[in-house]
């Protein structure tokens, strides 16, 4: 259990409709990552958060957003889903934004269909 | 942008066997590397990681892998695997190019060890 939690474990839901997905960091961590993994894309960054404020952006669609709490925990958003938005969606935290050692959560699998 | 290569991507040994997973990377200024390992159905979970220092570094579970600078290569070794090593393999790199912490993942190694 590396203590970053993510709900919901899994997510069925129809392509045009909006989802959010949840994360718990680490306690203490204050940066979180989102990550996408799916077969033909393999794992890709999507953004990161340090402590409330939007630190790095990577391939993230604009349909996408996410935030992060004063508790710390983010929500990730994903808005006007197609089917090709199916995949495991993961979350990481570390200490801080500098500091390189990701821990990640179970994830959250989404089936758009 | 970063990019990350693990030529392997399913390995097939037997108990015992020697493991050697290949990872390159594109990016010739300071980096950061990873190994990750997701067994099934569990989260990624951190194998072992180079930051400076000796190349040679070791991880977990008997885990080691080799940084060379100049092959762009951060492969990962294990003398003699096991059936719960059955698992996939991710290579991983953080750089300096963007001031960012994200990870850049190579596209798995699919490990399955026959008893």
């Amino acid at each position: 259990d590396s203590g970053v939690t993510q709900t919901p474990k899994h997510l069925i839901t129809a392509t045009g409709q909006r989802v959010t997905l949840r994360c718990s960091p680490r306690s203490g961590d204050l940066s979180v990552y989102w990550y996408q993994q799916s077969l033909d894309q393999g794992l890709q960054f999507l953004i990161q958060y340090y402590n409330g404020e939007e630190r790095a952006k990577g391939n993230i669609l604009e349909r996408f957003s996410a935030q992060q709490f004063p508790d710390l925990h983010s929500e990730l958003n994903l808005s006007s889903l197609e089917l090709g938005d199916s995949a495991l969606y993961f979350c990481a935290s570390s200490v801080s934004a500098a500091y390189y050692e990701q821990y990640f959560g179970p994830g959250t699998r989404l089936t758009v269909t | 942008a970063q990019s990350v290569s693990q030529h392997n991507h399913h390995v097939i040994l037997s108990e015992a066997a020697s493991l050697e997973l290949g990872c390159n990377y594109s990016y010739g200024g300071t980096v950061n590397l990873f190994w990750y390992v997701q067994y099934p159905g569990q989260h990624l979970q951190l194998l072992l990681k180079y930051f400076s220092g000796d190349p040679l570094v070791k991880g977990i579970k008997g885990f080691e892998a080799e940084f060379i600078k100049s092959k762009f290569s951060f492969n990962l070794r294990k003398p003699s695997v096991q059936w719960s090593d059955t698992a996939e393999y991710f290579c991983a790199v953080t750089d300096d190019q963007t001031g960012a912490n994200n990870l850049f993942f190579g596209t798995g190694t699919r490990l399955t060890v026959i008893p």
